[in-house]
């Protein structure tokens, strides 16, 4: 099945503790992109790959890392966790296709910092 | 960076056709127009996209406006199960360095 999957689904963390949620995709999409969603800001781009080893910054960058060592895997890491960071996590993937192609999202991760 | 503005909430009753608005006035000329829907609970889905003519898919219609500065998502019969909130975003090479933006949404309320 096609997908987009992401671990864990729930973490609660404390603060500065560093972590890494995985998210890995089986569609051999080249693009890839986190967002955060935190209530009446609906969903912001944090980091974006258009393929292997190409990584750019979204609107909220801070605070995050992202990696994009092999094409299925896109993992984002909070070196430094703060309690701003509690939010809900989605993971995306699709084909580049010049926008013609739409997304797959991911199941979602909650995180809480404590 | 191209951003699209939604109304906060709509309402409709079951079995009825909803008509969901988006405005998208700094649209690029081959920035595609994308509709998501997020259920509660859930993650983003897609439910359909466009570049210039009106599409038509199982979920839903696509209305493009002939400049391009709106459109509108379409279902046609409303069910309960379409309750979600509806994202118009757009995606394309000049829209701005491949950051796809979402709007805060629509919010829809379908009544029995």
């Amino acid at each position: 099945e096609a997908q987009v999957t992401q671990n864990p689904r729930y973490l609660i963390t404390v603060t500065g503790k560093k972590l890494t949620v995985t998210c890995s995709q089986n569609m051999n999409h080249e693009y890839m992109s986190w967002y955060r969603q935190d209530p009446g800001l609906g969903l912001r781009q944090i980091y974006y790959s258009m393929n292997v080893e190409v990584t750019d910054k979204g609107d909220v960058p801070e605070g995050y890392k992202v990696s994009r060592k092999e094409k299925r895997n896109f993992p984002l890491i909070l070196e430094s966790p703060s309690p701003n960071q509690t939010s809900l996590y989605f993971c995306a993937s699709s084909f580049l296709g010049q926008g013609s192609y739409g997304y797959t999202f991911g199941s979602g991760t909650r995180l809480t910092v404590v | 960076d191209a951003k699209t503005t939604q109304p906060n909430s709509m309402e409709s009753n079951e079995e009825e056709p909803v008509h969901l608005p988006c405005n998208h006035s700094t649209i690029s000329g081959t920035d595609y127009i994308h509709w998501y829907r997020q259920l509660p609970s859930q993650g983003p889905e897609y439910v359909i996209h466009g570049l210039t003519s009106n599409v038509n898919n199982r979920m839903a219609s696509l209305a493009i406006a002939e400049d391009r500065k709106s459109s509108t998502l379409i279902l046609h019969r409303a069910t309960l199960r379409d309750a979600a909130v509806y994202y118009c975003i757009l995606r394309g090479t000049t829209s701005g360095t491949y950051k796809y933006i979402f709007g805060t949404g629509t919010r829809l309320k379908v009544l029995a």
